[in-house]
């Protein structure tokens, strides 16, 4: 079956610096979502990517999808306390609506 | 800004009982799902609803499991003999038209199986 895997699965870096986590999928993707899900909470929408080698940005968060449309990644600059939580995305194939979530990666700020 | 809700926020059960999980979706969304997330792990998908009737499950939603809207407004999980292994966050999630538009997630039922 269609996997989702994100690196790194834990991020802890120092509050101002940049973080990256990269998704890949097996199988080709109609389009990818990302959501973030602060601790006890829940999912939370943030962004979804359609187009081939499509870039989007939402302040300091930056969102890219492959190519291929089989990976993507998000960078955050300057983190923030703010910017605590585990980053999700997910991803849909072609005709089908289940929506497949990457393993995660949780990030951490030392302040 | 709506808002998908679901009771109960927490759900204590003994081994072989049933449980329903209720959620009211957004009101104008059409798409109704559910998730689950054993703590600590990712979000995994268990079923899409559509038209009242099931649109897509995963091997997880086996026959111990089904969904039902009874009314215009509910939307519900049944797990009819919960199992320890049934422990875990369950989301519902609602989306406006098409099940290719970004999902709306409740704040969960924490289910836990003794």
């Amino acid at each position: 079956g269609q996997q989702v895997m994100q690196i790194p699965q834990y991020q802890h870096v120092q509050e101002g610096e940049d973080f990256t986590t990269y998704c890949n999928s097996s199988t080709t993707l109609s389009n990818i979502q990302w959501y973030k899900q602060r601790p006890g909470g829940h999912p939370v929408f943030l962004i979804q990517l359609v187009k081939s080698g499509e870039v989007k940005k939402q302040k300091r968060l930056t969102f890219q999808f492959g190519e291929a449309k089989k990976n993507s990644s998000l960078h955050i600059t300057a983190t923030q306390t703010t910017d605590v939580g585990t980053y999700f995305c997910a991803g849909l194939r072609f005709g089908n609506e289940k929506l497949t979530f990457g393993t995660g990666t949780r990030l951490t700020i030392i302040p | 800004e709506p808002e998908v809700t679901q009771t109960p926020s927490h759900q204590v059960t003994q081994m072989g009982q049933e449980v329903i999980l209720r959620c009211v979706p957004i009101s104008n969304h059409l798409y109704f799902y559910w998730y689950r997330q054993i703590l600590g792990q990712k979000v995994e998908f268990l079923v899409s609803f559509y038209n009242n009737e099931i649109s897509e499950k995963s091997e997880i939603f086996d026959d111990q499991f089904s969904v039902e809207r009874p009314d215009g407004s509910n939307f519900t999980l049944k797990i009819r003999s919960t199992k320890l292994e049934d422990s875990a966050m369950y989301f519902c999630a609602s989306t406006v038209l098409t099940g290719q538009e970004s999902q709306y997630f409740g704040p969960g039922t924490r289910l836990l199986v003794l």
